[in-house]
């Protein structure tokens, strides 16, 4: 069975300081990738899409960077936080239409 | 661009009540899949139901059903017999073909006992 593992679930950091989030997936292949940032009781915000290795689309200009070095694992980076930054982030994962399934999400916090 | 909007930000129902919450996007292309996920306070997301653009029927699942109007551009969500349980943030999705998977703001329904 296919699963998504995300990490850290918390993450407390220094405005300045530079973020990696990392996300695996287990169970297929050639999955797309996507990264979300949710404000508290909003919706969720596109911030990358990716169809393959090395394929990035940016959906929002900001202080952030995705990277998918291989097929499964996809990487959200930043080199120097924002305050505004602060958020739940959220990954996922589809394949050939079918729903996208989602980690348990890292909530950000820049002081 | 494709858009998700949901223009109800709160619902409320009385238990075992049906309530029908609201989506209607905006695309150009033909074939696609709409969704409507279930956000509980854990923040975990939770895939309640599924529709292909290509299929006239409308997706069922148990309590939960859609009315999905493709000319309209609605996908609507019903819940029967409501349960304490369903209380939560639902959002509604459109994802095209391999590719962009967007959602709506959200619809927080309340459930009342």
């Amino acid at each position: 069975s296919q699963t998504i593992h995300q990490w850290p679930a918390t993450l407390v950091q220094p405005v300045g300081s530079p973020l990696s989030l990392e996300c695996t997936v287990e169970g297929t292949s050639n999955p797309n990738l996507y990264w979300y940032r949710q404000a508290a009781g909003r919706g969720l915000q596109l911030l990358f899409y990716s169809v393959g290795i090395g394929q990035i689309s940016s959906e929002v200009p900001q202080n952030l960077s995705a990277s998918r070095p291989q097929d499964r694992q996809f990487i959200l980076s930043s080199k120097k936080l924002l305050l505004s930054d602060s958020g739940f982030y959220l990954c996922a994962w589809s394949v050939g239409g079918r729903a996208a399934f989602f980690g348990q999400g890292t909530r950000l916090t820049v002081v | 661009a494709q858009t998700v909007t949901q223009s109800q930000p709160e619902m409320s129902v009385q238990e075992a009540e049906t309530v029908t919450l609201s989506c209607t996007y905006d695309t150009s292309e033909s074939d696609y899949y709409l969704f409507w996920y279930k956000q509980p306070p854990s923040r975990q997301m939770i895939l309640v139901i599924r529709q292909e653009a290509y299929k006239q029927q409308n997706a069922t699942e148990n309590r939960f059903s859609v009315n999905f109007q493709k000319a309209a551009k609605s996908f609507s969500l019903k819940i029967s017999d409501s349960q304490l349980g369903d209380a939560a943030m639902y959002f509604c999705a459109y994802m095209r073909v391999r590719g962009k998977l967007i959602f709506g703001q959200g619809t927080e329904l309340s459930v009342k006992p």
